[in-house]
């Protein structure tokens, strides 16, 4: 047990609508990721944080945002929903130092309609 | 091109046969992953490689750097190894955040 857990697990939203996916570590992970994964796509990194209050862009973050005000809460928040951000979400986390594994949550389902 | 490709794409075995995966890259990298997708389920780390061989149980994973190139290998199939199994690399230079590239997996289904 990774000791993450994402919610909601599966949720439908309307187009337009904001959005809130929360990742939760009982591990104290220093470095937490989230990914979207879409058929014929690897997983594509949305944002990532390296820290309480510091966080980053990765290479998909247009419509994202993210915030972690707690080490053990990293929150995803789709501000408008569109149908291209039906996914599955992921999010994985880390120690903070090098050569160590990474570890995912188990996944959240979002269709928006 | 994708920085990491794998091969081949969908892989169907019967009970006890040997599989290979493999897993190409064109970046230099610092470390490899494989991780284990069940259907509808959470992401698994199987390996993490930044050189040699690595063995857990009936699962061996193998990396030759100077190639860009590495392989899981299951020994004995049985149909609970039906999965897709994933390779990400993390690049020099990805940072202290060591963001990870991923592919696109390989889809693993064994049959009795």
């Amino acid at each position: 047990d990774a000791g993450i857990t994402q919610s909601p697990r599966h949720k439908v939203t309307e187009t337009g609508t904001p959005v809130t996916l929360r990742c939760h570590q009982t591990e104290n992970h220093r470095y937490m990721y989230w990914y979207r994964q879409d058929p014929g796509h690897g997983l594509r990194l949305i944002h990532y944080s390296y820290g309480v209050k510091d966080t980053d862009k990765g290479e998909v973050s247009d419509g994202y945002s993210v915030s972690r005000s707690k080490t053990e809460d990293f929150l995803l928040t789709l501000e408008s929903a569109t149908s291209s951000q039906t996914s599955v979400y992921f999010c994985a986390a880390r120690q903070g130092y090098s050569g160590n594994t990474i570890y995912f949550g188990e996944g959240s389902w979002l269709t928006v309609v | 091109k994708n920085e990491v490709e794998q091969s081949p794409q969908n892989l169907t075995a019967q009970e006890g046969e040997f599989i290979t995966i493999n897993c190409s890259y064109s970046v230099g990298i610092s470390a490899l992953h494989w991780l284990q997708q069940h259907p509808g389920g959470g992401i698994v780390s199987l390996f993490m490689l930044s050189s040699g061989k690595k063995k857990h149980g009936r699962l061996i994973a193998t990396i030759n750097i100077q190639e860009k190139h590495s392989s899981l290998h299951i020994t004995a199939s049985h149909p609970r190894d039906s999965a897709v199994y994933i390779c990400a690399v993390r690049s020099i230079g990805a940072g202290t955040a060591s963001k990870l590239t991923f592919g696109t997996g390989t889809r693993l289904q064994v049959t009795l």
